[in-house]
């Protein structure tokens, strides 16, 4: 399968700082990345979609202001947890979407972030 | 409305027999697409088949097939010969529309152990 990057894998940071996550598609171009968020014993969910080029779009519920996202190339996306609390905890996933049919999405490994 | 259900949040299974995920899925639009995945314990999200809602055949990819029965909106996940590696956390996702990249919705998930 394809392969999907993301770095770091783990990261502990403190209250009111903020932390960015990398995304890259390594063997295809992806016009579209998706960020999930995933916590313990639950299912995944999908925070906003992110679109080379153009500004992502957020799902109900997520800050934008707080989460940003940025998918400067066909290969890279980045998220940006800023001013960090505790409650931003969570397992990060990225996921590239492949420009044809089926259009699957591959995943990255997923981010662990701790906020202390 | 929850648009994806794994009513299994758990199955034990002995090794070599076949097992049974099952996940149903609800939407009005004609045209979707039906995903399984595969999460071990490191978290990444392994892709496993894929079944568009015009395909006449039930999707098969190696030990793996889904029973796609469209009047019941059901999309089960068979594995055959289950083996040990095979225990991982099975999720079902939706994508409403064939053409693009569109986002994933999932199902809770089902935590499979296979036994020796």
């Amino acid at each position: 399968g394809a392969v999907v990057s993301q770095h770091p894998s783990r990261v502990i940071c403190k209250s009111g700082t903020s932390v960015k996550i990398e995304c890259r598609s390594l063997d295809f171009q992806a016009t579209t990345m998706f960020w999930y968020r995933q916590f313990p014993k639950q299912s995944l969910m999908l925070m906003a979609t992110s679109n080379e080029g153009s500004k992502a779009t957020y799902e109900q519920g997520v800050e934008k202001d707080k989460f940003l996202i940025n998918h400067a190339s066909l290969t890279l996306s980045t998220l940006t947890v800023t001013s960090a609390h505790p409650e931003d905890s969570s397992f990060y996933i990225c996921s590239a979407s492949r420009d044809r049919g089926p259009y699957e999405q591959y995943f990255g490994p997923g981010t662990r972030l701790t906020v202390t | 409305a929850q648009k994806i259900t794994q009513t299994q949040p758990g199955m034990f299974v002995q090794e070599k027999e076949a097992v049974t995920l099952d996940c149903t899925y609800d939407t009005s639009d004609p045209s979707y697409g039906l995903f399984w995945y595969k999460q071990p314990s490191s978290g990444e999200m392994i892709f496993l088949i894929y079944q568009g809602s015009y395909d006449q055949q039930n999707a098969t990819e190696g030990r793996y097939s889904l029973n796609f029965q469209k009047a019941r909106k059901s999309a089960n996940l068979v594995i055959s010969a289950s083996q040990l590696g095979d225990s991982a956390m099975y999720f079902c996702a939706m994508r409403e529309g064939i053409q693009g990249a569109q986002k994933l919705v999932f199902g809770q998930g089902t935590r499979l152990t296979i036994n020796p």
